[in-house]
């Protein structure tokens, strides 16, 4: 069975600094991998996506991941932070050849930017 | 465009009842699939639905349901409510089976008293 393990589940940072979220994954398949960011009382976008090729993803607002096979791990980066990044990001595996919708998730980290 | 749609925004019932919850996906999207967010947790995949047939089913008893219409919006209905139902309902749209990102409405917050 698959799993996703979010390492923090809240990290502070102020702004302008450097941040790095944490993403484990379990599975004995190939996987396709997703950052979503959830704002408070909002449904959940899409950050960034891992389907193949560079294991180095940018995604929008700033961020972006990499894809690590052998540690099985997928950390969200971003150089520096503003306040507007406040929210709760989660980390998302799918079976290669999985249907769109299934989604394994983990249980969210949430970033809180200071002044 | 109009995204992912959700109603009701908010709603409470009490242990023991029944609830529909109601989506309509991106216009042109054939799949939906709906997650149950428990306060403090990552959504749970619940069901998935493409061209009005069920296409994936999570770890939930037998009192969840859902269907899709021709339309392709999409009911999950919850009988017999229990406290643990409590939770944020998501809806997500995506325009194919295996391909498209995902897109996820704002959510339903059932409350169960």
């Amino acid at each position: 069975a698959q799993s996703v393990t979010q390492l923090d589940s809240q990290v502070p940072v102020f702004e302008e600094a450097p941040v790095e979220l944490r993403c484990n994954y379990s599975s004995s398949v190939s996987v396709y991998l997703f950052w979503y960011v959830q704002y408070p009382n909002q449904g959940l976008q899409l950050l960034l996506k891992y389907l193949s090729g560079s294991t180095l993803v940018k995604g929008i607002n700033g961020f972006e991941a990499e894809f690590n096979k052998s540690q099985t791990s997928f950390h969200l980066r971003k150089p520096s932070v503003h306040i507007s990044d406040t929210a709760e990001y989660f980390c998302a595996v799918r079976n290669y050849g999985g249907s769109q919708g299934n989604l394994i998730f983990g249980k969210g980290t949430k970033l809180s930017v200071k002044p | 465009d109009a995204g992912v749609t959700q109603s009701p925004t908010h709603l409470i019932k009490t242990r023991g009842q029944h609830v529909t919850l109601r989506c309509s996906p991106i216009s042109g999207h054939k799949s939906v699939s709906w997650y149950q967010q428990v306060l403090g947790q990552g959504p749970q995949f619940i069901f998935q639905y493409y061209e009005k047939e069920e296409r994936g089913r999570g770890n939930f008893p037998d009192r969840f349901s859902a269907r899709q219409f021709p339309n392709y919006s999409s009911e999950l209905n919850v009988n017999a409510l229990l406290l643990g139902d409590s939770a944020l309902y998501l809806c997500a749209s995506s325009l194919e089976l295996y391909t498209g990102e995902l897109f996820f409405g704002e959510g339903s917050r059932l409350t169960v008293l």
